[in-house]
């Protein structure tokens, strides 16, 4: 089945750096790829996703990149605010199947 | 609202225990799944509904844990015999279906088992 490696478990930045959360999955055949933001108490929301057919999407200040041909993804997430504080999962999946989630990611951000 | 609804929002429970756990889906989706997730731990994956067809039920970890979707719409998350390794917060995701659409997180219920 899918596995898929998040990194990094923690990220401290100042307010207005960027942030980036890079994942990495085993099965070739997934080809969605959707970030999530999970606050205290939520449940997660979907923040952007990508389809295997596409390189790159960008909406606002936040950014996804997908290199099929080494299986890994990242979300860019530029000037960065205090609310962007959150745990940030990425998933994958081959498509009309459930989701395989990384381990998580949790970004501070400081004023 | 029209968002994934569960309930309740928190159960405690004795070791050895019975308890459902209740999930409602956006109208009109057709893919339902259940997700556990242990303190700081990421996602993991139970069970998946679609449609009509036979459930996927490869993340169920034990046969103590069961659910169903009756109608196509409300499901239950049955686990017999509770264990302390069953604490976790469970949450419910739906889905329009169909090739890897967005799935809709209720907030999930938090399974306390002393």
């Amino acid at each position: 089945g899918e596995n898929v490696e998040q990194h990094p478990s923690t990220l401290s930045v100042q307010e207005g750096d960027s942030a980036v959360i890079k994942c990495t999955y085993s099965d070739s055949a997934s080809n969605y790829f959707p970030w999530y933001k999970q606050e205290l108490g939520k449940g997660p929301q979907l923040i952007i996703d990508i389809r295997s057919n596409v390189g790159e999407k960008k909406d606002q200040r936040i950014a996804v990149t997908l290199n099929k041909t080494a299986k890994h993804f990242s979300l860019h997430i530029t000037e960065t605010q205090p609310e962007d504080s959150a745990v940030y999962f990425c998933a994958a999946s081959p498509g009309r199947r459930a989701l395989t989630f990384g381990s998580g990611t949790r970004l501070q951000v400081q004023p | 609202g029209a968002g994934v609804s569960q309930s309740p929002s928190n159960k405690v429970t004795e070791k050895g225990k019975d308890v459902e756990l209740r999930c409602d889906p956006i109208s009109g989706h057709t893919a339902l799944y259940w997700y556990r997730q242990s303190l700081g731990q990421g996602l993991e994956f139970l069970i998946y509904f679609q449609g009509n067809s036979a459930p996927d039920k490869s993340g169920l970890p034990s046969d103590r844990f069961s659910a169903e979707r009756t109608g196509g719409s409300v499901s239950t998350l049955t686990i017999q015999r509770t264990q302390q390794e069953d604490s976790a917060v469970y949450l419910c995701a739906s889905s329009l279906g169909g090739q890897g659409g967005e799935q809709f997180f209720g907030p999930g219920t938090r399974l306390t088992v002393l």
